[in-house]
């Protein structure tokens, strides 16, 4: 299993260009989440999904759009880039079910906005 | 949610053993107490996590009172590749998300 995935590692936009960010997941998973991690911040919650075809907005949504059309995967999208934005993004997954609370969670994306 | 308190930071060195301390003042009867690992450039990782007393497992151990208001992390013989961040959370397996906060930077000197 390769776990989570994202694609791509690094990405350097200019103010106003969009992107899409992929994260994918091969542990049948039913949740999955993005996160952004600022020098001081801790991460922070920018949307998740509780399923296929589901999506739910968490701390900082506001200039991000998801999508979970397939169940392994997850699209974050920004639409007009700005600085704000350059973070480190995290994509992660868990199980529904029992168990402790165990996300799993992806390489990261570094992102600069210029 | 319950809100979590954890130090900033906290130092230590080579074969040490570290304990760090969550407070949570206002946990839930039915709530779990959950650390996780992040090591720099990488996500955070699941390390251990308890509902009260002790729990071990090959990596940490979590030491939880009878009031669960707080907890430890108990890290044995630290080695340099301790050297990362901590987060304490709090909250059911039925939620559907949980708050990180920014953790306690341990950093393990030789």
């Amino acid at each position: 299993n390769a776990g989570v995935t994202q694609t791509p590692k690094f990405r350097v936009l200019k103010t106003g260009q969009s992107m899409t960010l992929l994260c994918a997941q091969d542990m049948n998973h039913e949740y999955m989440y993005w996160y952004r991690q600022d020098p001081g911040m801790g991460l922070r919650l920018i949307h998740y999904s509780v399923g296929e075809g589901t999506t739910a907005k968490g701390e900082v949504p506001d200039g991000y759009n998801v999508s979970r059309l397939k169940k392994q995967n997850f699209l974050l999208g920004l639409e007009s880039a700005a600085p704000s934005q350059t973070s480190v993004y995290f994509c992660a997954s868990r199980l529904v079910a029992g168990g402790p609370y165990e996300q799993y969670f992806g390489p990261g994306t570094r992102l600069t906005v210029t | 949610l319950a809100k979590t308190t954890q130090p900033i930071s906290m130092d230590s060195y080579e074969g040490q053993e570290v304990n760090i301390t969550c407070s949570h003042n206002n946990i839930a009867t039915n709530d779990y107490i959950t650390w996780y690992q992040q090591f720099p450039s990488q996500g955070p990782r699941f390390i251990i996590q308890g509902y009260k007393t002790k729990v071990t497992n090959e990596v940490a151990s979590l030491f939880i009172p009878a009031d669960r208001k707080s907890s430890t992390l108990s890290l044995p013989r630290v080695s340099l590749s301790d050297t990362a961040v901590y987060y304490c959370l709090v909250g059911r397996s039925g939620y559907s998300t949980l708050t990180f906060g920014k953790g306690t930077m341990l950093l393990v000197s030789p």
